[in-house]
């Protein structure tokens, strides 16, 4: 059974504050690392994608893997309100179905 | 693109009755998803598709589920008789290749009374 482990919440960040957001998966055999967010009351939406050792940054948002831990992250730069969501952590193997996390609820205070 | 289209965004039910959801992936992709997400257990996949094919369908939970995608630009999940315990908000995705990100609908939010 493959799964992907987030602690659920809710983490609360001051804004401009950086939010640190974790993952842990149970494939060693996983290639593909993504991050979602999703509002209350709506879909999922991808945000970052990773696939090597390492960090990708993209405006605000950096991911972090380390798969030799089985460890992925995302940080969140000068958080802002409009970061309350919750992150889903979704990791897949080639192009098997992404097996995601329960999310994290991130709540930044103004 | 107008992005993955469900229908209906929401739907009441009396315990027992047939309810079918409807999903419109993006034009192009390959892979469509099914995906069920409650506070409890997240989400969690169904059933997916590649192809119009079924791949896997070992997340259906019971023989009252069923999917079809008898075309590229459509797919059914339909739940017949519905249990109050089916109430969940129901997801359809699409992708392409499977290897990238997926792309969500705006999900059917099902409570079964």
């Amino acid at each position: 059974q493959k799964e992907v482990e987030q602690n659920s919440g809710p983490l609360s960040v001051p804004e401009g504050a950086i939010a640190s957001l974790n993952c842990t998966y149970s494939d060693r055999g996983s290639q593909s690392f993504f991050w979602y967010r999703q509002y209350s009351g709506k879909s999922p939406e991808l945000i970052m994608s990773i696939y090597s050792n390492g960090d990708k940054e993209d405006g605000r948002f950096t991911a972090q893997l380390n798969k030799a831990s089985q460890y992925v992250s995302l940080l969140i730069r000068d958080s802002q309100p409009s970061d309350s969501a919750t992150y889903l952590c979704a990791v897949n193997e080639g192009n098997t179905p992404l097996v995601f996390g329960k999310g994290t609820r991130l709540s930044v205070i103004a | 693109d107008a992005g993955v289209i469900q229908s209906p965004r929401h739907e009441v039910t009396e315990m027992g009755q047939e309810v079918t959801l409807r999903c419109k992936p993006i034009s192009g992709h390959d892979y469509l998803f099914w995906y069920r997400q409650t506070m409890m257990r997240g989400l969690e996949l169904l059933i997916y598709f590649n192809n119009n094919v079924p791949i896997d369908d070992s997340g259906m939970p019971e023989d009252r589920f069923s999917a079809k995608m008898p075309n590229a630009s459509f797919s059914t999940l339909k739940i017949q008789p519905s249990e109050p315990r089916d109430s969940a908000v129901y997801f359809c995705a699409s992708s392409l290749e499977g290897v990238y990100g997926y792309t969500f609908g705006s999900g059917t939010r099902l409570t079964v009374v």
